[in-house]
C-alpha cells in the first residue's frame, strides 16, 4: 500500500512564476490536509479538502494561493506570483473518514524561490 | 494556538528510555492527546493517541496522569534513529487541522 506521494520533492521558481505541488493521498483515503513549514520554523495549517470541497481554508493565506482536490486526480496546491517568502517545505497528508486524527504525510515539497 | 507545552529539546542514551513529557492543564473532556514525530527534513509521523487509559503500541508507551493535565511518551529503547523533533497535540479527535506547537528535540547520542 503506497503511502502518501508528493511530487516533485523539489521545486525551483523564479519570483512571479507559478508553483504547482501535487498530493497523491494513500489509497482509500478521502481527506487531505496541506501544511507549511518555513526554514527554522513550525508546521502550520493550511487547508483541509474533501473530494471537491473545501473544508478548511483557515490557514491559506488570501491572495496568490489555492488548493482542489478533484473527484479524480490529484489534490492540487497552487501558489501564483510566488515571492521569496514562500520559499518553505509544504507537507501534504491523508486520512480516511474513520481514524480521527490520525493523518499520514507525505516526504514534502521543498519549493525554493529564487 | 498550540495546548501544550513541551520541554525544548532532550537528550537520552542510546539503548535507554526516552521520557518526552507533555503539559496540557486546559485539554477538555472530549480531546484526545497525540504524538506526532519529525525526523529531519522528512514530513512528519504518527507515533501514539490516548484519551485517559495509558496506550502502547510497536513504537511507544503514552502514559495520561489521571487528571489528564500531562502526558509521558515513552520510547523504551530509544536507538539513533529516533533523534526528531516530537509533537504533543491536543486534538478533539473529530479529523480537521492539527496544531503543531514547537515540539521537543529529542537527540539519542551513542
Amino acid at each position: 500500500n503506497a503511502g502518501v506521494m508528493q511530487n516533485p520533492r523539489h521545486l525551483v521558481r523564479r519570483r512571479g512564476q507559478e508553483a504547482r505541488l501535487r498530493c497523491s493521498p494513500m489509497k482509500g483515503h478521502s481527506h487531505v490536509y496541506w501544511y507549511r513549514q518555513l526554514p527554522e520554523e513550525g508546521l502550520k495549517f493550511m487547508v483541509y479538502l474533501q473530494k471537491e470541497n473545501i473544508i478548511d481554508e483557515s490557514g491559506m493565506p488570501k491572495e496568490r494561493f489555492s488548493a482542489e482536490f478533484p473527484k479524480e486526480g490529484p489534490s492540487i496546491l497552487r501558489i501564483q506570483q510566488v515571492v521569496r517568502g514562500d520559499s518553505a517545505a509544504y507537507f501534504c497528508a491523508s486520512s480516511p473518514s474513520f481514524e480521527g486524527s490520525i493523518q499520514y504525510f507525505g516526504a514534502g515539497t521543498r519549493l525554493s524561490v529564487l | 494556538d498550540a495546548k501544550t507545552t513541551q520541554p525544548t529539546s532532550m537528550d537520552c542514551a542510546e539503548g535507554r528510555a526516552a521520557n518526552l513529557p507533555c503539559n496540557h492543564s486546559t485539554i477538555s473532556g472530549n480531546e484526545y492527546v497525540y504524538w506526532y514525530r519529525q525526523i529531519h527534513s522528512q514530513g512528519p509521523q504518527y507515533i501514539i493517541h490516548g484519551l485517559k487509559n495509558n496506550e502502547t503500541n510497536e513504537m511507544a508507551s503514552l502514559i495520561i496522569t489521571e487528571d489528564r493535565k500531562s502526558s509521558t511518551l515513552i520510547l523504551p529503547h530509544a536507538t539513533l534513529r529516533d533523534t526528531a523533533v516530537y509533537y504533543c497535540i491536543v486534538d478533539g479527535n473529530q479529523g480537521g487541522k492539527l496544531i503543531f506547537g514547537q515540539g521537543t528535540e529529542l537527540s539519542v547520542k551513542p
